[in-house]
């Protein structure tokens, strides 16, 4: 069936490192592609999301760039610090509902 | 996303126990979802509800009964029939879910069901 994959599931990096994850999907037909951040017990937060009509949208030290042709799409998180330490998920409009899937997740670490 | 919240954050489960998870939301969306969490697993959908008495099942809905009575609230039954709900459960909303236009969801705290 429809489904996000999502790599690497566990990511450990030096505090001012950059980050990357990414995420591949099945439906060719997606067009909405949002990234949550949740740290430990709480509720998943949006931190940026993208369309289908644009190939990058950045927002202060976050990016994710879309590759349609490729069906996947990445987040980028510059200049790391440790609160930036979570699990990050993505997530991609699949079905005929309309609904959204979501990848494993992946643990971030950031040593100081 | 403070606008939508779950209680309790916490509930136990004793064997052949129904019991019902509550979600509200004050920010007049239309669509309301139900999602499970499990350890090292991403969300996944149990069941969703795109306006007031109308609702779908979601890829787990087995075990599980919502209802969608007022625009605010979407109430989900943990049925005797789901053998295995120990899980962190979440409601989010959004504010439309046509077609394939996909809005933004948000998300409630959680509630974390345990089984006695």
């Amino acid at each position: 069936g429809e489904n996000v994959e999502q790599h690497p599931s566990t990511l450990s990096v030096q505090e001012g490192d950059s980050a990357v994850i990414k995420c591949t999907y099945s439906d060719s037909a997606s067009n909405y592609f949002p990234w949550y951040k949740q740290e430990l017990g709480k509720r998943p937060q949006l931190i940026i999301d993208i369309r289908s009509n644009v190939g990058e949208k950045k927002d202060q030290r976050i990016a994710v760039t879309l590759n349609k042709t490729a069906k996947h799409f990445s987040l980028h998180i510059t200049e790391t610090q440790p609160e930036d330490s979570a699990v990050y998920f993505c997530a991609a409009l699949l079905g005929s509902q309309g609904n959204l899937i979501f990848g494993k997740g992946t643990k971030l670490s950031v040593k100081p | 996303d403070g606008g939508i919240t779950q209680s309790p954050k916490y509930l136990f489960r004793k064997e052949g126990q129904n019991v019902t998870l509550s979600c509200e939301q004050n920010l007049n969306h239309d669509a309301m979802y139900w999602y499970r969490q499990d350890p090292g697993q991403g969300l996944r959908l149990i069941y969703y509800s795109q306006i007031v008495n109308d609702f779908q099942k979601g890829d787990i809905a087995e075990g599980y009964s919502v209802s969608r009575e007022k625009k605010e609230s979407f109430p989900l039954t943990v049925t005797s029939a789901q053998k295995n709900p120990t899980a962190f459960y979440l409601c989010a909303s959004s504010r439309t879910a046509s077609g394939r236009r996909q809005e933004t969801q948000y998300f409630g705290p959680g509630t974390r069901l345990l089984v006695l």
